[in-house]
C-alpha cells in the first residue's frame, strides 16, 4: 500500500504552460507539504497545510498555488511555468511534525 | 538565518562504519533528524533526536549531537552497498518547518 503517492511521476512541459500535480496520502494525516528539490538537490519546503488550511508559505511566487481539497489530498498548480521551475516536487504528510513522510517525488522538466 | 551543512561526498568500503556529520545554526533546534534518499526515490526518515539528548541509537544507526557546538553526526555500523544514497540532516523548531542540509552522498564501495 503507497502511503503517499503522487502523479505524475514526470512531467515535461514547455514554458508558460500552466500545470498541475496531485498529492494523496492514505496515513490518515492531519498535515501535508510540497517541498521543491532543485537539481544540486537542495531541499526546502514551499507550504504545508493543516486539515485544508494553509500553514507555511515560504515566500514562493503567486504562479505556485496549493489546493486541498480535504486532508488526504494536496495538489499543487503551476502557472506560467519557468525554466527555474524545473526541480523534483515532493509531497509529504504527517501526524506528529517530527514525523514527515514523504512521497516519490515529481520530476518536472520545463522546456 | 537557518543554514545546515553537510560534506558532499563519503566513501567508505563494505563492512566498515561510515559517519556523517551535519553542522547547523540555529540555536533554538529542537529536532534533528536524518534522512536518507535512494536514486530516483522519495525521503526516507531514517530517525530524528530530540535536543535535550546527546545520543540515540536504533540498531545499526547511532546519532550523536552536541547541542554546545551544534553539530550532528550519524554513524552506519557495518555499512552494506544498499546504505549507498543521500543523506540529508534536517533541523527545526517545534514546528513542522524543516530546514535541509545539503545531503552526503555515501558511495560503498566492496
Amino acid at each position: 500500500d503507497t502511503a503517499v503517492s503522487q502523479t505524475p511521476k514526470y512531467l515535461v512541459t514547455q514554458m508558460g504552460n500552466d500545470k498541475s500535480i496531485k498529492c494523496e496520502q492514505n496515513l490518515g494525516h492531519d498535515t501535508m507539504y510540497w517541498y521543491k528539490q532543485d537539481s544540486k538537490k537542495f531541499l526546502k519546503i514551499m507550504f504545508s497545510y493543516n486539515n485544508k488550511e494553509l500553514i507555511i508559505n515560504e515566500t514562493v511566487p503567486n504562479r505556485f498555488s496549493p489546493k486541498s481539497p480535504d486532508k488526504a489530498h494536496l495538489n499543487l498548480h503551476i502557472n506560467s511555468l519557468e525554466l527555474g521551475d524545473s526541480a523534483v516536487y515532493f509531497c509529504a504528510s504527517s501526524s506528529r511534525f517530527y514525523e514527515q513522510y514523504f512521497g516519490p517525488g515529481t520530476r518536472l522538466t520545463v522546456t | 538565518g537557518e543554514d545546515v551543512e553537510q560534506s558532499l561526498f563519503l566513501s567508505v568500503r563494505e563492512g566498515d562504519s561510515s559517519v556523517i556529520n551535519c553542522t547547523y545554526t540555529d540555536s533554538s533546534s529542537t529536532y534533528l533528524y536524518w534522512y536518507k534518499q535512494e536514486p530516483g526515490a522519495g525521503l526516507q526518515l531514517l530517525t530524528y533526536i530530540f535536543s535535550n539528548m546527546d545520543m540515540k541509537q536504533d540498531q545499526r544507526l547511532t546519532v550523536l549531537l552536541n547541542k554546545k557546538d551544534k553539530h550532528l553526526s550519524l554513524r552506519i555500523a557495518d555499512t552494506q552497498t544498499g546504505d549507498s544514497a543521500i543523506y540529508f540532516c534536517a533541523e527545526s523548531g517545534n514546528t513542522d518547518k524543516l530546514i535541509f542540509g545539503t545531503g552526503t552522498r555515501l558511495q560503498v564501495f566492496p
